[in-house]
């Protein structure tokens, strides 16, 4: 069964640096997202992107975020200068075609860990 | 009142046990819902879409009274394996997730 991909598993990294994780999609989805989790909290939607552009962002996606999708098949979520509070767990998901448009599927996610 | 609502349980029940969650939200123009479940520090695993007024899937039943905007998870017949938090998620515009902070349940042998 198509599955979601995410590298690195986890990412460690100094406050002020610029951290890049990575996504693969299902391979004929349309629809991709980020999500975050701090430990202990809710899931929180970060971004989402259809066509090529981001469709939504939420509050916490600010200057320091960016997103991309630089070839047919990866996702990107770029922070650029780290804080301690990114420290947190990221999740891509993916959803599309058909009848199950809106069924999002996340993958194993990355534990970003600022120090 | 906030977006998505659940009980936080912990549910403990045991093994055979009838187990019912509910969720309330408070965006009437959502269409669609959906049931994950996530296991410790993993990452949420689609469990059930409720488009209609439910959904039933083996030992699964979803419910949705959006007069009263709550969905609900029946599990029948609990397993050990079922034990894990099980998150409400409604869609908000442009298809993101809005979640709950979740139900955790626990079953015991």
């Amino acid at each position: 069964e198509p599955e979601v991909t995410q590298t690195p598993s986890h990412q460690v990294t100094q406050m002020g640096q610029e951290v890049i994780l990575r996504c693969v999609p299902i391979s004929n989805h349309l629809y991709f997202y980020w999500y975050r989790q701090i430990l202990g909290q809710k899931v929180e939607f970060l971004v989402s992107f259809y066509n090529n552009e981001i469709s939504e962002k939420s509050e916490i996606f600010d200057d320091q975020f960016s997103v991309e999708r630089p070839d047919g098949s990866n996702f990107t979520l770029k922070i650029r200068s780290t804080k301690l509070e990114d420290s947190a767990m990221y999740f891509c998901a993916s959803s599309g075609p058909g009848e199950r448009l809106y069924e999002q599927y996340f993958g194993p996610g990355t534990r970003l860990t600022v120090t | 009142r906030k977006e998505v609502e659940q009980d936080p349980g912990p549910f403990n029940v045991p093994e055979g046990a009838t187990v019912a969650f509910n969720c309330t939200y408070s965006n009437s123009a959502s269409q669609s819902f959906f049931w994950y479940r996530q296991d410790c520090r993993k990452e949420p695993k689609l469990l059930m879409s409720v488009y209609s007024s439910g959904n039933e899937d083996g030992r699964f039943t979803a419910q949705l009274n959006r007069a009263s905007q709550y969905i609900s998870l029946l599990i029948r017949d609990s397993k050990l394996s079922d034990s894990a938090t099980y998150l409400c998620a409604p869609q908000g515009a442009t298809n993101k997730l809005i979640f709950g902070t979740g139900t955790l349940l626990a079953v015991q042998p």
